[in-house]
């Protein structure tokens, strides 16, 4: 089956840079990719995707990329803000497979004020 | 739209008991996913329907664990007997699955099951 790898666990960063979540999948056949924010004691939210024919999305200061061929795809969160601190999870599915999406472990993103 | 729907928000039952949780998907999506949250574990999806049939149950812990979808806009998970490892919090999800490809999955409220 799917396997997603998320790197980092934990990320901290200065209010105003830039925060960079990284994750792999090892199934080919994936072809969308969403992301998901999770705030403290809420539910994960759809922040983002991105479709296999796609390279890139963005979405006012985050963004998305995909590498097929490395099999690997990226958010990018710009010009972060306190509020952007949350869980982050990437995750990958196939439309042959009901949407089921095969989830990452998840980043803890900290933003310093 | 009101979202997906999950019921009660909160349960603490003791050990032994049964233990019921509801939802109602998104109108229109065709897929729903039940998940359990835990510090330890992480996010693991326990079961998924698809047009109200059961595609994956792989994730189901054990035979204590159930659930059912008897039509679009319902599904219920069970626990019986419940057991103290069973608390955390328990998500439903839907989502459009179609040939143009998943959509992503919206995700209830969450249950908050403790099992004492």
């Amino acid at each position: 089956g799917e396997n997603v790898e998320q790197h980092p666990s934990t990320l901290s960063v200065q209010e105003g840079d830039s925060a960079v979540i990284k994750c792999t999948y090892s199934d080919s056949a994936s072809n969308y990719f969403p992301w998901y924010k999770q705030e403290l004691g809420k539910r994960p939210q759809l922040i983002i995707d991105i479709r296999s024919n796609v390279g890139e999305k963005k979405d006012q200061r985050i963004a998305v990329t995909l590498n097929k061929t490395a099999k690997h795809f990226s958010l990018h969160i710009t010009e972060t803000q306190p509020e952007d601190s949350a869980v982050y999870f990437c995750a990958a599915s196939k439309n042959t497979n009901a949407g089921k999406s095969t989830f990452g472990d998840g980043t803890t993103l900290t933003v310093k004020p | 739209d009101a979202g997906v729907i999950q019921s009660p928000r909160h349960e603490v039952t003791e050990m032994g008991q049964e233990v019921t949780l509801r939802c109602k998907p998104i109108s229109g999506h065709n897929s729903l996913f039940w998940y359990r949250q835990t510090m330890m574990r992480g996010l693991e999806l326990l079961i998924y329907f698809n047009n109200n049939v059961p595609i994956d149950d792989s994730g189901m812990p054990e035979d204590r664990f159930s659930a059912k979808m008897p039509n679009a806009s319902f599904s219920t998970l069970k626990i019986q007997p419940s057991e103290p490892r069973d608390s955390a919090v328990y998500f439903c999800a839907s989502s459009l699955a179609g040939l143009a490809g998943s959509e992503g999955g919206y995700f209830g409220p969450g249950t908050r099951l403790t099992v004492t």
